[in-house]
């Protein structure tokens, strides 16, 4: 079963805010939240990652519920360079294993 | 420049003919990561490696083998290649000090006849 849900696809409007949820309810007490995104034909791409306080970065947000069961990826104004599949992932606390979801597909709109 | 480079990027083959994806970081990089992509599943870890010498498997590591006799490579063999392991393949390498974020390769994209 995957460790993570997240929704197939979000739209946004360009330089509007954007809030991508994951839910990782059998997540356990040391293990990482993290994000990257991927653009076509590429390699993913670091977004941001947390434990347990919300994290902020030069290029979003990341927001962790108390219970540690849902997180939401926050960026602040869409662009058009944004548009890509977002993924939620899990590792272990030394950052060995990693599990990704399937990914959400952003579409944003000018 | 600070790359992970993956060799070939494309490759048709057939059944059971023994195959090498070679994957090389200059950023003397101690954690590297062999990752597989396939429609509607996000990318699976197939294995990892802490550094030299150290490796260890993943959540699909059936049917691969890897080696790391040196810190910048980590080689993928597919031994016996079968249809079920055409995929797009990603290698990932990461400083281990602070935990820090993967950098990915651009791909190989592997199809077995």
């Amino acid at each position: 079963d995957a460790k993570t849900t997240q929704p197939n696809s979000m739209e946004s409007n360009e330089e509007e805010p954007v809030h991508l949820p994951c839910n990782h309810s059998t997540i356990s007490g040391t293990d990482y939240i993290h994000w990257y995104r991927q653009l076509p034909s590429q390699g993913p791409e670091y977004v941001i990652h947390g434990l347990t306080s919300n994290v902020n970065n030069r290029m979003a947000s990341l927001a962790i519920a108390e219970d540690r069961k849902s997180s939401t990826l926050i960026l602040h104004r869409a662009t058009l360079r944004d548009a890509a599949v977002y993924y939620c992932i899990l590792s272990d606390y030394n950052f060995n294993k990693f599990y990704f979801g399937s990914g959400t597909k952003l579409n944003v709109k000018p | 420049e600070a790359q992970v480079t993956q060799n070939p990027r494309y490759l048709i083959t057939v059944t059971g003919k023994k195959l090498t994806v070679t994957c090389s970081q200059n950023m003397n990089h101690e954690y590297m990561s062999w990752y597989r992509q396939d429609p509607g599943l996000g990318l699976r870890q197939i294995y990892y490696s802490m550094n030299v010498e150290v490796t260890d498997k993943g959540d699909v590591p059936e049917g691969y083998k890897v080696s790391r006799k040196e810190k910048r490579n980590f080689p993928l063999i597919l031994e016996s290649p079968s249809p079920n392991q055409t995929s797009l393949y990603f290698c990932a390498s990461s400083d281990r000090a602070g935990n820090q974020p993967q950098h990915f390769g651009d791909g190989t994209r592997l199809s077995i006849l």
